[in-house]
Formats: C-alpha cells, sequence, structure tokens
C-alpha cells in the first residue's frame, strides 16, 4: 500500500538554527512534491513544489531536496524564526491522482 | 484574489440537524475538494469536484452530501451527523483536478470547525 511517513512528530529548535524535516515515500511514483504549512485551526498553505527531475528548491530561507532513489524529501528551514513555528505536511499525488498528506511534523523555534 | 472563503467559521450542531457548509473560490479553479481534518492528523480527502462535477467520493457515509452550484461555490450538506464526525471540515481548489502532468496547487480555506452534540 502506498504510504507517506515524516519521520519526526515534533522539532523544536533554537531561533537563528536550521531545522531538517524528512518526507518519506512508499510505492508512490510522484511527478513533483509538495509542501504546506499548517498553523492550528487553519487551512495549510502551499509553501513549495519539487519535480522529479529537480534536486533542489529554494524559496528563501526555505529550501526542498528531493531524492527519487531514496524515495525522500528533505525539507529545511535556515535562520529559523519563532514565526516559523507551524506543523509542516509533505505532499504526494498518488496513482489515482489524489493528493495525500503525511502526518506533518511540529516545529516549535523557540526565542 | 487568492482566497478559498469558507463559512461559518464555527458549527455546533445536534445528531439530528441539517445544517450546511459553504466554500467560495474565485480564482478561476476548476477543481475543488472537501477534506477533513482530526486533531494532529493529516487531511483526508471526502469528495473532489472537476469542472462542477463529482469525480471523486471517497467512500464517504450519505449523511454528508456535497453539491457544486456553480464554478466557484461548494456546499457540503449535513444531516443526522455523529459525534465521531466532529473535525475541522477544509475547503480547497485548484487549476485543474489531477493528472500526473498537472501540478495541481491546492488552496486551502480556513476551515469550519464542526461540533456534534
Amino acid at each position: 500500500s502506498q504510504k507517506i511517513e515524516q519521520n519526526s512528530e515534533a522539532l523544536n529548535i533554537q531561533e537563528g538554527k536550521t531545522a531538517t524535516l524528512t518526507c518519506n515515500y512508499t510505492n508512490y511514483s510522484p511527478a513533483y512534491l509538495q509542501w504546506y504549512r499548517q498553523d492550528p485551526g487553519r487551512g495549510p498553505v502551499f509553501l513549495l513544489l519539487i519535480r522529479e527531475n529537480e534536486k533542489e528548491k529554494r524559496k528563501e530561507r526555505l529550501k526542498v531536496t528531493f531524492d527519487t532513489t531514496l524515495k525522500q524529501s528533505l525539507f529545511h528551514i535556515t535562520a529559523s524564526q519563532p514565526a516559523d513555528s507551524a506543523t509542516y505536511l509533505c505532499a504526494l499525488r498518488g496513482n489515482d491522482y489524489k493528493l495525500s498528506f503525511g502526518a506533518g511534523t511540529t516545529v516549535t523555534v523557540r526565542a | 484574489d487568492t482566497e478559498v472563503t469558507q463559512t461559518p467559521k464555527h458549527l455546533v450542531m445536534g445528531m439530528t440537524n441539517k445544517k450546511s457548509l459553504k466554500c467560495e473560490q474565485h480564482m478561476g479553479h476548476r477543481a475543488m475538494y472537501w477534506y477533513k481534518q482530526k486533531a494532529k492528523k493529516p487531511p483526508e480527502l471526502m469528495f473532489v469536484y472537476s469542472y462542477e462535477k463529482l469525480s471523486i467520493n471517497e467512500s464517504v457515509p450519505s449523511r454528508f452530501s456535497p453539491e457544486c452550484p456553480n464554478s466557484s461555490l461548494l456546499n457540503l450538506h449535513l444531516h443526522a451527523l455523529q459525534p465521531e464526525d466532529s473535525a475541522l471540515y477544509l475547503c480547497a481548489s485548484s487549476q485543474e483536478g489531477g493528472t500526473r502532468l498537472s501540478t495541481d496547487t491546492q488552496y486551502f480555506g480556513p476551515g469550519t470547525r464542526l461540533t456534534v452534540l
């Protein structure tokens, strides 16, 4: 069966450090992978999309890598700030063309 | 306008009530979605409308009834719900429905927090 695993349920880091989140998937052949941010009680907000032929994508302090051999994506927040505290979800389109989400990693950045 | 709006923000209903959730987008998107999200869980897909036609129903109980009156509006009619249906209900839209090549980045509304007593 298809599975998306985000390894850490929670990540606590000091302001200014880099947060690294992991998304592993099984039995998907994704053409692309997406990352969303979700604040408590709110809907997810799209952050980044990376295609299967792209190794790395950046947006401001965010960086995403995608390794289709390892079946893994890494999501980095550099120079983290308390405002980055949120839950981050990775999402993949399955063979049935539906978007499925990982369980998410909750990041807390301490001032 | 890159916003998806949902009303109401909060809804409390009894098991015998009938209520509706509403969702609206004006981005010209042709696919709209309903998701259900329980605490500390990812969003779970319920329904997908593509070009105003229901294209996916994830075996959702008939007490949830979706409706897409036009390309900008999506409703979810609720009737005879159970307490376990209490959750955050999210509406989303994307430019097109899913294909292998389309990058259907989804834009989510703020959600309706539903409590069933």
